[in-house]
């Protein structure tokens, strides 16, 4: 299995410009996460789908950030506009099922907001 | 409310031995997972145990393990016979009341 799929690997944007993050989870898993990482805040979990349906978006910093996953085997996180403390690593994971399972982390895209 | 605390910011242990990374919760839910993943310098995270609140067993992986004591309220990961590529950060994390929570991680170094 290829793991979970992340793209792009690194995003260099401007302050304003809209951001668009993917993912690619495990074949067969029917729960995604999109994590959020930072030097102050550590790590922290935005939203997550369980069979396509959004459960949780507590953790969205605000409605510039939206996300999306239309089907099992694609989700987007969407950033707009982007402002510099948007900076961070964004990890997309996903487990198997929601309760009781580990979760597998991509590798991550870490976006730069100039 | 839901928590998760790794006290050690960073530890240092010789290569080949035994190392201990504490890790404490609190929750409301009896059903709970306690997790733990490591993340290298390259920056990936990768999952090394769980273990399930009803699990009677302490969660064993190789060279990890997870001390689980329910009633303390901690699940320390134990990585025996240290290797230098054991070098990372190391996070407990905890599924709980729907959510997923985080610790700040331990910096472990392992010298040779």
């Amino acid at each position: 299995d290829a793991g979970v799929i992340q793209s792009p690997r690194h995003e260099v944007t401007e302050m304003g410009q809209e951001v668009t993050l993917r993912c690619k989870p495990i074949s067969g898993h029917n729960s995604l996460f999109w994590y959020r990482q930072t030097m102050m805040r550590g790590l922290e979990l935005l939203i997550y789908f369980n069979n396509n349906v959004p459960i949780d978006d507590s953790g969205m910093p605000e409605d510039r950030f939206s996300a999306k996953m239309p089907n099992a085997s694609f989700s987007t996180l969407k950033i707009q506009p982007s402002e510099p403390r948007d900076s961070a690593v964004y990890f997309c994971a996903s487990s198997l099922r929601l309760e009781g399972n580990t979760q597998y982390f991509g590798p991550g895209t870490r976006l730069t907001v100039l | 409310a839901q928590k998760i605390t790794q006290t050690q910011p960073g530890m240092f242990v010789q290569e080949k031995e035994a190392v201990t990374l504490d890790c404490t919760y609190d929750t409301s839910d009896p059903s709970y997972g306690l997790f733990w993943y490591k993340q290298p310098s390259s920056g990936e995270m990768i999952f090394l145990i769980y273990q399930g609140s009803y699990d009677q067993q302490n969660a064993t992986e190789g060279r990890y393990s997870l001390n689980f004591q329910k009633a303390r309220k901690s699940a320390n990961l134990v990585i025996s016979a240290s290797q230098l590529g054991d070098s990372a950060m190391y996070f407990c994390a905890m599924r709980a009341v729907g959510q997923f929570y985080f610790g700040t991680g331990t910096s472990l170094t392992v010298i040779p």
